[in-house]
Parts: C-alpha cells; sequence; structure tokens
C-alpha cells in the first residue's frame, strides 16, 4: 500500500519565479492538505483540498494557490517566489472530512529559493 | 485561536532513562490532540492521537502521552529512551470541531546519549 508520495524531492528556484509542487494522497484518502516547515520550526498550515475545492486555508498571501484532480492527487503552486519562501513543504492525506484530523504524511519537497 | 508551547527545544537523555517531552495547548473548544516524530530528511510519523475517551494514550514504539485538561498539557514519555528514538518530536492541535487544520509547536530534538 503506497503512502503519501511528493515530488519532486528537491527543487532550486530564483528570486520571482513560479513553482509547482504536486503529491499523491494515501491510497483510500479523499483529502489533501498543504503545510510549510521552514527551517527549525514546525509546520504551518497552509491549505487543505477536498472534493477539488479549498475548504481551510491558513495564514498564506495568495501567492500560494493549488488544486485538486478528480484523482485526489494536489498541486501547490507559489508564484512570484521570495527567499522567505524557502522551505520544506509537507503534503498530508486524510480520509474524509469527518477524520481530516487523522493526517499521513509525505516526505516533503525541499525548496530552495535563491 | 489555539496554539501549542513545547517546553524545551532539545532534551538530552541516556540510552535506557525515561524521555519526557513536554507539551501545552491553549484551545477554547475541546481538542484534538496529536504526537508526531520526524527524522532527519524524512516527513512526519504520526506516534500517537487523543481525541476523546481514555486520557492515557498510547502510541507506537512505546511512546505514551496523557490529556490533562486541568492542566492544559499533553506530555509524551517512554520509560526507556534507545538510540534510535532520536528525531525531531512535534505536538500539535486541532479543534474537535475543525478538525483538518493542525497547529504544531516549534518542535523539541531528543538526543539519546549511550
Amino acid at each position: 500500500d503506497a503512502g503519501v508520495t511528493q515530488s519532486p524531492t528537491h527543487l532550486i528556484k530564483t528570486r520571482g519565479q513560479q513553482v509547482t509542487l504536486r503529491c499523491s494522497p494515501k491510497s483510500g484518502h479523499d483529502t489533501v492538505s498543504w503545510y510549510q516547515q521552514a527551517l527549525g520550526q514546525g509546520p504551518q498550515f497552509i491549505f487543505q483540498y477536498y472534493e477539488e475545492e479549498e475548504r481551510q486555508r491558513g495564514n498564506f498571501p495568495d501567492r500560494f494557490s493549488g488544486h485538486q484532480f478528480p484523482n485526489y492527487s494536489s498541486e501547490l503552486n507559489v508564484n512570484a517566489l521570495l527567499l522567505g519562501d524557502s522551505a520544506l513543504y509537507l503534503c498530508a492525506s486524510s480520509r474524509g472530512r469527518a477524520q481530516a484530523y487523522e493526517q499521513y504524511f509525505g516526505p516533503g519537497t525541499r525548496l530552495t529559493v535563491t | 485561536a489555539q496554539s501549542v508551547t513545547q517546553l524545551g527545544s532539545h532534551v538530552s537523555v541516556s540510552e535506557g532513562a525515561l524521555v519526557l517531552l513536554r507539551c501545552n495547548y491553549s484551545s477554547s473548544v475541546p481538542p484534538y490532540l496529536f504526537w508526531y516524530v520526524q527524522y532527519p530528511n524524512q516527513g512526519l510519523q504520526l506516534l500517537l492521537k487523543y481525541t476523546t475517551g481514555a486520557t492515557l494514550v498510547k502510541g507506537i514504539n512505546g511512546f505514551e502521552a496523557e490529556f490533562k485538561k486541568s492542566e492544559t498539557s499533553f506530555h509524551l514519555t517512554k520509560p526507556s529512551a534507545h538510540m534510535s528514538d532520536a528525531a525531531e518530536y512535534f505536538c500539535a492541535v486541532t479543534r474537535s470541531s475543525n478538525t483538518g487544520k493542525l497547529i504544531f509547536g516549534q518542535g523539541t530534538t531528543l538526543q539519546v546519549k549511550p
């Protein structure tokens, strides 16, 4: 049973560029949440997708956007990259809204902005 | 608003000694509480969770935690530390009424000395 997968593993971008990160949820899961983990910090909630819609959003600017596909996979897009966007981006999946709290995390994508 | 405070960013114990990682939370509604572990260059793995019912919860790898409402605490313990327990540990909270957004603490690095 495959767990949560994310791609790419590492990414280096330049300030002002745009980036897309991808996530495939654990088998049987239909909800995807994204988190940003800066170095030495705990993860911070970006947003959550369920039924192809953004259901909740954390305190992140509109430069951060996402999408969920019919197969429940998800993308995180960040526009106009800033140095401060350098972080580990974690995707978590869960089953249904009632159990959205039980989240399984992927290995993350390490984004470096230069 | 909800928040989590992990007391002690670094904890060092000897192999075989008791592990105690402290977590205090703030929540105006009944919380759901979690402990996650993160090994270097990996995602987060759920150790244990409290939602309702028994306040002493047991998790994987011999860890357990006790929900104490009067103290707003959810400390993580393990009777005997093993070298493989060395990792970063995160406490997280979410509202029972809004279960998709996890709020994480800053993390505690556990060092296990031989």
